[in-house]
């Protein structure tokens, strides 16, 4: 069975740009979540997708947004890049999340932004 | 944001030697889940806990679930040069329809042989 899947794996992108960046799920899964890894904060969640709809939402400003698909393939956009959103980018997906459920969540290789 | 606390920060070890480190919390999590990132990869899932209380193993590996639902911790016995990388926490939030994992900082570990 086929992983996560990110594109690109790296990119370089000059301040005030915009970029997105795409995911696909593990087959069946359905959650697909988004978090930003960096040497100074670490791992940081930015939003959670199910069934198309965003269900979560971190602390990110509101250039950080993202889209479902039906087929869950996801991507996240970050408008007017700035230095400080350099970072890897990791999406992850699980098989199906339920309000109170718990189900492991799946990281694919992640997409190296720099911002110059 | 909201984060774990996880110790220690590093370890230098000798092939053959057991590890612990752990995780703790202000809140209370219904789910502790244990990853492992090597250099240019995302984090790979080791073990999940969903019981207050719960041990469980993975080959070496062992982790648990506190009963207080605010803490948990990694061992790994035995341990061999192919374990080095960074080792997370992570704690399972509902947070309105959603869910989100909230992560510790990583323990580095180096072994050496």
């Amino acid at each position: 069975k086929a992983g996560v899947t990110q594109t690109p794996r790296y990119l370089i992108k000059t301040r005030g740009q915009q970029v997105t960046l795409s995911c696909s799920p593990i087959s069946g899964h359905r959650s697909v979540s988004w978090y930003q890894q960096t040497p100074g904060q670490g791992l940081q969640f930015l939003f959670e997708y199910f069934s198309e709809t965003q269900r979560n939402k971190g602390n990110f400003p509101g250039r950080f947004s993202g889209r479902q698909f039906s087929n869950s393939r996801s991507e996240m956009n970050v408008s007017t890049l700035e230095l400080g959103d350099s970072a890897l980018y990791l999406c992850a997906s699980s098989l199906v999340t339920l309000q109170g459920g718990s189900y492991e969540q799946y990281f694919g290789p992640g997409t190296r932004l720099t911002v110059t | 944001g909201q984060q774990l606390n996880q110790s220690p920060q590093s370890m230098f070890i000798q092939e053959g030697e057991d590890v612990s480190m752990n995780c703790t919390s202000s809140s209370i999590f219904n789910t502790w889940l244990w990853y492992k990132q090597e250099p240019g990869e995302g984090p790979v899932l080791l073990i999940a806990l969903y019981k207050a209380g719960e041990l469980t193993s993975n080959g070496r590996l062992t982790a648990q679930f506190g009963i207080t639902r605010k803490d948990s911790f990694l061992n790994i016995s035995a341990s061999i040069p192919s374990d080095v990388g960074i080792y997370f926490c992570a704690g399972q939030l509902v947070q309105g329809a959603g869910t989100a994992l909230i992560f510790g900082k990583g323990t580095t570990l180096s072994v050496s042989s």
